[in-house]
């Protein structure tokens, strides 16, 4: 089992702002890091698998970085639409085959 | 194409009862993960399955089992169910696990 820590637990912010996330986990074993959107009432969407030190990717105005040496990633979203409200998982994943997710970070785009 | 199927949505049951969740994993994916998902916790890892076989456990009680048919889908079981066992379960499949899941819509299981 793998302790891994998103911060903040949940953010709220208003439409156009940009806005970060952090997903902390311990970088022995490390082999890929994954993220994922989970919008109430759908399954979680993948939204990006990482796998080396510096690695850096975008889908539209979403971001990630990913440092395997100190262990975290960040994920940005530059300016927040209403659609983007949704809890933002990341998942290390070890040599196996299997996810660790975090508890998720909440965030709410205000109108 | 289809994404991954899981049946029933919604499963009501009591307490000591056993239960049996489905899982159809999309077409060419040969690996099922299950997950749980229990308000307040993330998704906590059952197992993963792939051709048949279980390849990784998480730290559930023997009361969680689980298989894999030949056409890879995944059925989950879980016997003398308690309360704590009420929870969202989700099934996730990949062509050989490690490289994106996709998850199913979960079954939503409250014990009585």
């Amino acid at each position: 089992i793998l302790n891994v820590e998103q911060s903040p637990q949940s953010l709220h912010v208003q439409e156009g702002d940009s806005t970060n996330f952090t997903c902390s986990f311990p970088s022995s074993n490390f082999y890929a890091l994954h993220w994922y959107r989970w919008e109430t009432a759908k399954s979680p969407e993948a939204l990006f698998v990482m796998t080396l030190n510096g690695d850096e990717k975008k889908k539209g105005r979403i971001s990630a970085t990913l440092n395997t040496k100190e262990g975290y990633s960040y994920l940005y979203i530059k300016g927040s639409q209403p659609e983007d409200s949704a809890t933002y998982l990341c998942a290390p994943q070890t040599g196996a085959n299997n996810l660790f997710f975090g508890t998720g970070t909440r965030l709410t785009v205000i109108p | 194409k289809a994404g991954v199927t899981q049946t029933p949505r919604y499963l009501i049951k009591t307490r000591g009862q056993q239960v049996t969740l489905s899982c159809s994993p999309i077409s060419g994916h040969r690996s099922v993960s299950w997950y749980q998902q229990t308000p307040g916790q993330g998704l906590q890892f059952l197992f993963e399955y792939f051709s048949e076989t279980q390849r990784n456990k998480g730290n559930f009680p023997g009361r969680f089992s689980g298989r894999q048919f030949s056409n890879s889908r995944s059925e989950m079981n879980v016997s003398t169910l308690e309360l704590g066992d009420s929870a969202l379960y989700l099934c996730a499949s990949s062509y050989e696990g490690g490289n994106g899941y996709t998850f199913g819509s979960g079954t939503r299981l409250t014990v009585v």
